[in-house]
């Protein structure tokens, strides 16, 4: 198995591209989420899922869209990018039975 | 407000040198209670559970206790492998998806 996938590993946008930060589990898992990470804050909740076709706001959800057409892919869309959305983004999986969380290595954006 | 408060932001041990990282939170009515490693570069990395006072887990050289206030996690003769962020989060009262999470301690072990 390899887990949470997330690609790409690196991006640089410029402010207004739009762009989609794609995640994949091949675990079976119903609840996947996105995360962001910014330094001196703790991760911050942005979408999740815990289901396809259900999606659910988080704490930080403003600029970004999420869709969950099937079990394993949960892809973020930046609509229009801002420098406030620079940031390290996680994803994050875990089956319905178990409060583990399963991240991938993240996803490194640097809006400019 | 529901919050999640690390101490300390850094700490350096050396090989052997046993510590304790603090986790406090505020928030009404805890459901649950988690520490996360991460590695620089890397997604956190789960390591412990714990839903109510007085519980305690163990996992090699590392051990979670939690009381109604906050948490620790006991780090006994640390090996320089055990470098890393240590992560605390807090399910948000009311919504077992969300987690509220803390800005963690960075541990670094020298030999």
């Amino acid at each position: 198995n390899a887990g949470v996938t997330q690609t790409p590993k690196f991006q640089v946008l410029k402010t207004g591209q739009s762009m989609t930060l794609q995640c994949a589990q091949d675990m079976n898992h119903e609840y996947m989420s996105w995360y962001r990470q910014d330094p001196g804050m703790g991760l911050r909740l942005i979408h999740y899922s815990v289901g396809a076709g259900i999606t659910d706001q988080g704490e930080v959800p403003n600029g970004y869209n999420v869709s969950r057409s099937t079990t394993e892919d949960f892809p973020l869309r930046l609509l229009s990018a801002a420098p406030s959305q620079t940031s390290v983004y996680f994803c994050a999986s875990r089956s319905g039975g178990s409060e583990k969380l399963f991240f991938g290595s993240g996803t490194q954006l640097s809006v400019l | 407000e529901d919050q999640v408060t690390q101490s300390p932001e850094a700490l350096r041990l050396q090989e052997g040198e046993s510590s304790s990282l603090n986790c406090s939170y505020t928030v009404s009515g805890l459901r649950g209670l988690f520490w996360y490693r991460q590695d620089p570069g890397k997604g956190p990395e789960f390591l412990f559970t714990l839903y109510s006072a007085g519980e305690e887990k163990e996992k090699e050289r590392l051990k979670a206790t939690l009381t109604k206030k906050e948490s620790f996690l006991h780090i006994t003769a640390p090996k320089p492998e055990d470098s890393a962020t240590y992560l605390c989060a807090v399910q948000a009262p009311g919504n077992t998806d969300k987690l509220i999470f803390g800005t963690g301690t960075r541990l670094q072990v020298f030999p």
